[in-house]
């Protein structure tokens, strides 16, 4: 049982739109989430956060929406330039148990074309 | 400062054999987590030490080990090795915030 999922896994978006990458997940125990994301030959690299009190985290052109309702997540990306091209990997955690494990999706490839 | 350092980059192995793979985390970090990505898939959780004690295990059969020292280095062993066990095994080190984890560049094991 997959308990992150992102199902799609890969996206295309033109340079300067809206990049918008979506994750869901079962477990309702996760009560914190990030974003990480990987070039190719690199480890994953963090991007940013979100706690499960919060709704909405934002950091320069990233910005994390947290539906825990619906237990989805997404990351937006805007303006998407070339350099955003990479896999992003969802991941959640039960930060006061759990903290060093984190479970992740499979990765959505992301490519912004100039 | 440095981030984490996993050695070696890359490994040829034959099916049967035992691998050993190291850790050097953030200066400072006492937690070390290991992960397996395989093509296509996530980061598959193996186990995660803090101050020499496992503190977390993923669903891995007994064949893949781990510890680590005093100096927070980690290492993990895979013992008979399977065609299977080929993959990208990562490391990341996380401090007080134990939450975001860094990771190195991982070690790309193939098993022949």
């Amino acid at each position: 049982d997959q308990q992150v999922k992102q199902n799609s896994p890969s996206l295309s978006v033109q340079e300067g739109r809206i990049s918008i990458l979506n994750c869901d997940y079962t477990n309702s125990m996760f009560d914190y989430f990030l974003w990480y994301k990987k070039y190719p030959a690199e480890g994953p690299t963090f991007l940013i956060s979100i706690s499960s009190i919060k709704d909405k985290n934002e950091d320069g052109r990233f910005t994390v929406f947290l539906n825990k309702s619906a237990k989805h997540l997404s990351l937006h990306i805007v303006p998407s330039q070339p350099g955003d091209s990479a896999v992003y990997f969802c991941a959640a955690t039960e930060i006061n148990t759990n903290a060093g494990k984190s479970t992740f999706g499979d990765g959505t490839t992301l490519t912004v074309k100039p | 400062k440095a981030g984490v350092t996993q050695t070696p980059r890359y490994l040829i192995k034959t099916r049967g054999q035992q691998v050993t793979l190291s850790c050097s985390p953030i200066s400072g970090h006492r937690s070390v987590s290991w992960y397996q990505q395989t093509p296509g898939q996530g980061l598959q959780f193996l186990f995660e030490y803090f101050s020499e004690t496992q503190r977390n295990k993923g669903n891995f059969p007994g064949r893949f080990s781990g510890r680590q020292f005093s100096n927070s280095r980690s290492e993990m062993n895979v013992s008979t090795l399977e065609l299977g066990d080929s993959a990208l095994y990562l490391c990341a080190s996380s401090g007080s915030l134990g939450n975001i984890q860094y990771f190195g560049a991982g070690t790309r094991l193939s098993v022949l």
